[in-house]
């Protein structure tokens, strides 16, 4: 069965500076990750996804993800925080080795709070 | 295009009573899902449609949910009776599977059962 697992519930960082959003995966197969964003009171919004080719994979809102095979990883980062970006942010993981390859499992979430 | 989208966007309503839900997916897409989000068990997966057929439907909490797709640009997801604690926000979302398997997802409906 696949699963993500998102370490942490909340991340707080300052404008201006670096941020990361932790996301591991467990597949049988080849994996599709994807991240998406939720505003309050909004669906959630597809950022970017890894298929294959580049482990950097660049997204919407400058946002970017790294896929690392070894370490099972696929960690969102953004080189400087908007107060803007402060929002729920999922990882997503699809097993394209199954059967039911068209099943998005999603992570609990993380809540990215930027402040000034 | 659109995007996709789900009517009513808030919903209350009475335990015992009839609920139904609406979504237009994003028109080709040819995948359909509908998600369910709470506090306390995140998002999860309800059911989803191929081509209008369902293919699983192993999240739906009881028998007290259904859901149709009759079109490929019409489904519905029904509560009958509805109960406290079906209370959520209800997400549907569709996506093509070859080359863009991203899903798009509605804006939610947001139901509370009192």
């Amino acid at each position: 069965a696949q699963s993500v697992a998102q370490p942490e519930d909340q991340v707080n960082v300052a404008e201006g500076n670096p941020l990361t959003v932790k996301c591991t995966y467990s597949v049988s197969g080849n994996p599709y990750l994807f991240w998406y964003v939720q505003y309050p009171n909004r669906g959630l919004q597809f950022l970017l996804k890894y298929i294959t080719g580049d482990n950097l994979v660049k997204g919407s809102y400058g946002f970017e993800a790294e896929f690392n095979k070894s370490q099972t990883s696929f960690h969102l980062k953004k080189p400087s925080a908007l107060v803007s970006d402060s929002a729920l942010y999922f990882c997503a993981v699809r097993d394209i080795g199954t059967g039911n390859a068209s099943k998005l499992t999603f992570g609990t979430g993380t809540r990215l709070q930027v402040t000034l | 295009d659109a995007g996709v989208i789900q009517s009513p966007r808030h919903e209350v309503t009475e335990m015992g009573q009839e609920v139904t839900l609406r979504c237009k997916p994003i028109s080709g897409h040819d995948y359909l899902f509908w998600y369910r989000q709470t506090m306390m068990r995140g998002l999860e997966l309800l059911i989803y449609f191929n081509n209008n057929v369902p293919i699983d439907d192993s999240g739906m909490p009881e028998d007290r949910f259904s859901a149709k797709m009759p079109n490929a640009s019409f489904s519905t997801l029904k509560i009958q009776p509805s109960e406290p604690r079906d209370s959520a926000v209800y997400f549907c979302a569709s996506s093509l599977v070859l080359g863009h398997p991203e899903q798009f997802f509605g804006p939610g409906t947001r139901l509370t059962v009192l």
